[in-house]
């Protein structure tokens, strides 16, 4: 099966910074993972995917990079803004079945 | 487009009680799930189907069942609540072809006391 963990479960960053959450995944066949950002009292909304045939996708904003080598992804974000504030959460998914996610990550701005 | 809508919001349950929390999705999408969220677990996978008549456990399916009569409905059934089963539950739609994208209702947050 596939099980996805995040590094740290809160981050703070300054307002204007970039963001770096991360990931890291347990099944090496695993071929399609999700960024999902979770606000307050909301169910998870999708942010970014990214396919195990790439290396990187880039978005509005937001980079997801896949190195597959150690099994590790994870998420940037650009220039960060208090509307980024929200939990983060990375999901993997294999042959089209079960979505699993990680544990989530809490964003905090600070100004 | 409603997307996917989850009810009730909020519900108070008695321990040893028994409820059914609704999911409907009106994106004609093949793949529906249920998760729990509780503070530091994520989001644990309770049960999921692939297509109408055609259900699997997740991680976490004990205490619940389902069924899937139709592609656009997908109940949760609590047959006896218990305290442990307080939590957020969430349940998600996604079309199951091409991009594996979930779609997420707002959820249900249920008490158990």
């Amino acid at each position: 099966g596939e099980s996805v963990g995040l590094h740290l479960p809160t981050l703070s960053v300054q307002e204007g910074d970039n963001s770096i959450i991360n990931c890291a995944y347990s099944n090496s066949a695993s071929d399609y993972f999700i960024w999902y950002k979770q606000e307050s009292g909301k169910g998870p909304q999708f942010i970014i995917d990214i396919r195990s045939n790439m290396d990187k996708r880039q978005g509005q904003r937001v980079t997801v990079l896949l190195n597959k080598t150690v099994k590790h992804l994870s998420l940037q974000i650009a220039a960060t803004q208090p509307g980024d504030s929200a939990v983060y959460f990375c999901a993997g998914i294999q042959g089209a079945q079960k979505l699993v996610f990680g544990q989530g990550t809490r964003l905090t701005i600070n100004p | 487009n409603a997307g996917v809508t989850q009810t009730p919001k909020f519900q108070v349950l008695k321990t040893g009680q028994s409820m059914t929390l609704q999911c409907a999705q009106d994106m004609n999408h093949e793949y529906m799930s249920w998760y729990r969220q509780d503070p530091g677990m994520g989001l644990r996978l309770i049960h999921y189907s692939v297509g109408a008549g055609i259900t699997d456990q997740g991680e976490v399916p004990n205490g619940y069942n389902v069924s899937r009569s139709t592609t656009e409905d997908f109940p949760l059934r609590l047959l006896s609540a218990a305290p442990s089963q307080t939590s957020v539950y969430f349940c998600a739609s996604r079309s199951g072809q091409g991009d594996q994208i979930a779609f997420f209702g707002q959820g249900t947050r249920l008490t158990v006391v």
